[in-house]
């Protein structure tokens, strides 16, 4: 299986604040690397898919790099709503995997 | 709309089965795959497999071979997941979810979600 690995586990930040999340596959991924975010008791949303690309709705703060093994999600500007856990996941191969999340907490 | 409305909560004894069902609106539903993906208590996400709602064929997470049945029905556009042999540690929110397929694969949207406990 490919395992993905997110740090950091937890982050506190402002509203405000430009924070990074990455995100590292175990082996070479191509571009199958989307970014889901959860809040609590509710289904998880698709951020960003295929490394870069804002899924329609998304506010243009959310964007997505990366390449092969190492991915960032950044958020340029923080909204209150934007408190939540952030997944990474690889669809390269199966079984698909997760991140084991990052939550981001307001400071 | 794009919409994947899911079963009610489930209460289970331990060696049980527990059925759920996933049915699909607003989308040709023969042409999206669908996942089951669980979370249990404060944890993160657990994908446990695919299935082609045309012809039905199926992936399963080797975690869950055995245990996991996927299957569905065109005629009322539903996707069912069984999980036998419960135990405590399937207690878990059981997500379904459509597959996308462009220019990588994503999971979009996703249903409510389906609590399932496991308990004596």
């Amino acid at each position: 299986d490919i395992q993905m690995t997110q740090s950091p586990s937890s982050l506190s930040a402002s509203v405000g604040d430009r924070i990074t999340i990455t995100c590292r596959a175990s082996q070479t991924i191509g571009t199958f690397l989307n970014w889901y975010q959860q809040k609590p008791g509710k289904a998880p949303k698709v951020l960003i898919y295929a490394v870069s690309n804002l899924q329609s709705g998304v506010p243009s703060r959310f964007s997505g790099s990366g390449s092969a093994t190492d991915f960032t999600l950044t958020i340029s500007s923080l909204q209150p709503e934007d408190f939540a856990t952030y997944y990474c996941q690889q669809t390269y191969d199966s079984p698909r995997t997760f991140g084991q999340g990052t939550k981001l907490e307001i400071k | 709309q794009v919409h994947l409305a899911q079963s009610g909560a489930e209460v289970k004894n331990p060696g049980a089965s527990v059925e759920l069902s996933c049915k699909a609106s607003g989308y040709t539903f023969t042409n999206y795959h669908i996942h089951w993906v669980r979370q249990a208590p404060g944890q993160g996400l657990e994908w446990m497999g695919i299935i082609n709602p045309s012809g039905g064929r199926t992936d399963y997470a080797p975690k869950f071979q055995g245990r996991v049945t996927m299957t569905s029905d065109t005629s009322t556009s539903t996707i069912y997941m069984k999980l036998s042999g419960l135990r405590s540690e399937d207690t878990a929110l059981y997500f379904c979810a459509r597959d996308v397929v462009g220019n990588g694969e994503w999971f979009d949207p996703w249903g409510q979600g389906t609590q399932v406990t496991v308990s004596s």
